[in-house]
């Protein structure tokens, strides 16, 4: 059954780099047509979409992050990566990966268990 | 970027009651709609995708429904565990947008 594991820091200063690492188990990110997408949760703004990525490294970005934030995917490691940038208070939030059926539908299912990053 | 209009924010409701959540969108995105619930502590939890596809291992209450602009999530015979909150999202374009999410809760 597949798990997403997630990891980060906790605590980023701003101004600084965010990177948070998803790890899937029982199952590789290079199986099947899906796509792998990050989404985050704040009090202020709920739920927003950061973006997705396919196995091959083909990514999709919100615009409104499109600047700052870049997907990574490694196949060898079978791990997903986020990094993003030039952090503020703004970007404090629960960040979570999830596996997304691909283009047709993009519903995401199953989720990382979410990790808490605080800027400050 | 497709807005999605989430109503009502809370709603209370007692055990075994049918209860509706809706979302509106700000154009036509024919079936493109999936719900989420979430409890406190949590990760989302995909129930619905494509506007009415019950996802594996959900219970056969949850039913949802439209397409277009409306959309419905419906739970009938409230049990104590869906006390949640729900969140629609639209995937018929990126960027993917979430509804503000519906607290359920007891009566």
């Amino acid at each position: 059954q597949l798990q997403l594991r997630q990891s980060g820091p906790g605590r980023v200063r701003p101004s600084e780099t965010l990177s948070l690492t998803c790890s899937p188990s029982g199952f590789s990110v290079t199986t099947g047509n899906y796509y792998w997408t990050w989404v985050r949760q704040s009090p202020g703004k709920g739920l927003e979409w950061i973006g997705h990525i396919s196995h091959t490294g083909s990514t999709n970005y919100n615009p409104s992050l499109k600047s700052r934030v870049s997907l990574f995917v490694d196949t060898s490691k079978n791990q997903l990566s986020l990094r993003l940038t030039s952090v503020t208070a703004a970007d404090t939030a629960i960040y979570y990966c999830a596996r997304d059926s691909g283009l047709g539908g993009a519903w995401f299912d199953p989720w990382g268990q979410g990790a808490l990053v605080t800027v400050s | 970027d497709i807005q999605m209009t989430q109503s009502p924010p809370s709603l209370s409701a007692s055990l075994g009651d049918r209860v509706t959540v809706t979302c509106r969108a700000s154009q036509s995105i024919d079936t493109f709609v999936n719900w989420y619930q979430q409890r406190p502590g949590e990760a989302p939890k995909l129930l619905i995708y494509l506007s009415s596809r019950l996802q594996s291992g959900v219970p056969s209450r949850f039913s949802g429904g439209g397409s277009g602009t409306d959309f419905t999530l419906t739970i009938t015979n409230l049990q104590p565990e869906d006390f949640a909150t729900y969140y629609c999202q639209q995937s018929y374009m990126t960027p993917y947008m979430f509804g503000r999410g519906t607290n359920l809760e007891i009566k």
